[in-house]
């Protein structure tokens, strides 16, 4: 079974560029027919999809967060990434990686969640 | 891009009573090659990952009480509860993953 830890730093500054990492353990990123995504919950606000990184490297986005993020894998160290420019308050929030069930498509394995503050 | 509505937004009910969340999406989330509705329904409670329940729209995930069940097909979806049990008590979404995926903005969960 596929598990996923998330981290990174727990505050970010505004304006600043927030960065995550999604270190997956028990299946290789590489592998497969899997999207690796990201998921965020704002306080008190809903589940909003980030975007996702396919096994062969192709990325969706948000639309509403495209001009701003990108997703990326690093082989290498099994990881799949988040990098979020240009942060305000309102990119505070819990952020999920997540991975689908291969050919069934729907979320499958989530990550614990790390909170991510932006706060001067 | 497909918009996902939840209703309500919050909902009370008995334990032991039935409770029903409703999900309308933009477009029809029925694939034609396969006639699946590419549909789920997450439970999400305070402090954990967002648990799936139901995929396909109406298939329960392994280990899921047989107190959830779903229906619907094309734009119109339901999650049921038959019997409230308090360990029930959580926010649900639906989320399509018919084209990239989108959340609803949630319906919680509560006892009255």
């Amino acid at each position: 079974q596929v598990q996923l830890q998330e981290s990174g730093p727990g505050l970010v500054k505004p304006s600043q560029t927030l960065s995550l990492t999604c270190a997956v353990s028990g299946g290789s990123i590489s592998s497969g027919n899997h999207y690796w995504s990201w998921v965020r919950q704002p306080a008190g606000k809903g589940l909003e999809w980030i975007g996702r990184i396919h096994t062969r490297g192709t990325t969706d986005y948000n639309p509403s967060l495209r001009s701003r993020v990108t997703i990326s894998a690093e082989t290498s160290n099994n990881q799949v990434s988040l990098r979020l420019i240009s942060v305000t308050a309102a990119d505070t929030a819990i952020y999920y990686c997540v991975v689908d069930r291969p050919t069934y498509y729907h979320m499958d394995v989530w990550g614990k969640g790390t909170t991510v503050t932006v706060s001067s | 891009d497909i918009v996902m509505t939840q209703s309500p937004a919050s909902l009370a009910v008995s334990l032991g009573e039935r409770a029903t969340i409703y999900c309308k999406s933009s477009q029809s989330l029925l694939y034609s090659s396969d006639n699946k509705n590419y549909l789920a329904w997450f439970q999400h409670k305070p402090g954990q990952p967002p648990k799936l329940l139901i995929y396909w729209a109406s298939t329960r995930e392994s280990g899921v009480p047989d107190r959830f069940s779903a229906s619907g097909s094309g734009t119109d979806f339901t999650l049921t509860i038959s019997s409230l049990q308090a360990e029930d008590v959580a926010v649900y979404y639906c989320q399509q993953y018919y084209t990239t995926y989108t959340f609803g903005q949630g319906t919680k969960l509560e006892i009255k």
